[in-house]
């Protein structure tokens, strides 16, 4: 079954505190990326991740870092996280190759809240 | 700036009329263009895409017109049906050896009214 999954789905943090968002997709996917939502902004990407250990940075990657030590995993880590990181952040990857190389496969989204 | 602008942020559209749904894009170097569909709650799925050299693309009910020199693509619904009533997001990228840095606009949300 092609899954893209995400833990946790829902998520409260204090201001300060480190935040960890994982991605596990069964796929093979070379490249997988993380984006986060928010109202009136669509999508915005945070990072790229064209296979492990090769990430780039996307166009908000300020207060983000992520870790992609396996194919199939790619983590958001917020370090101290921030009031305006509240979001909706959704994980996805992509084929890289053939056919459809370019759809991006989403995964359920995290709602991450921080106070 | 926007690199992938949705100018119109909804839209209603009565039952088996057309829906147009715009998208208007900064980058020459672009040259994948997809619209995906998003319903509340709910992660974002592929409708349709296209690569560059076509300018257009039907698939059922749904057409994807590219206007590479107005920099602009278009998503058309037609026969629109109360199921349609979603977000539609825009998207577009540089195929990068296989994978695209998929850029999104701010979606447009769509009403389909019966």
């Amino acid at each position: 079954d092609m899954k893209v999954t995400q833990m946790p789905r829902y998520l409260i943090k204090r201001m300060g505190e480190n935040v960890l968002l994982e991605c596990g997709q069964d796929m093979s996917h070379e490249t997988m990326y993380w984006y986060r939502q928010d109202p009136g902004l669509g999508l915005q990407l945070i990072y790229i991740s064209y296979d492990v250990d090769s990430n780039s940075e996307g166009d908000i990657p300020k207060g983000y870092r992520v870790s992609r030590k396996k194919r199939e995993h790619f983590s958001l880590i917020l370090d101290s996280a921030k009031t305006n990181q509240t979001s909706v952040y959704f994980c996805a990857s992509s084929p890289g190759t053939g056919g459809g190389a370019e759809t991006l496969y989403f995964g359920s989204g995290t709602r991450l809240t921080v106070l | 700036g926007q690199q992938v602008k949705q100018s119109s942020p909804s839209l209603t559209v009565q039952e088996g009329g057309i829906s147009i749904l715009n998208c208007d894009y900064e980058n020459d170097m672009f040259d994948y263009f997809a619209w995906y569909k998003k319903y509340p709650d709910n992660s974002p799925t592929l409708l349709i895409s296209v690569r560059s050299n076509v300018d257009k693309r039907e698939d059922g009910r749904l057409t994807v017109f590219l206007n590479k020199s107005g920099k602009h693509f278009s998503l058309h619904i037609t026969a629109s049906q109360p199921e349609d009533t979603a977000v539609y997001l825009c998207a577009a990228g540089e195929n990068q050896g296989g994978s695209a840095k998929l850029i999104f606009g701010e979606g447009t949300k769509l009403t389909v009214s019966s």
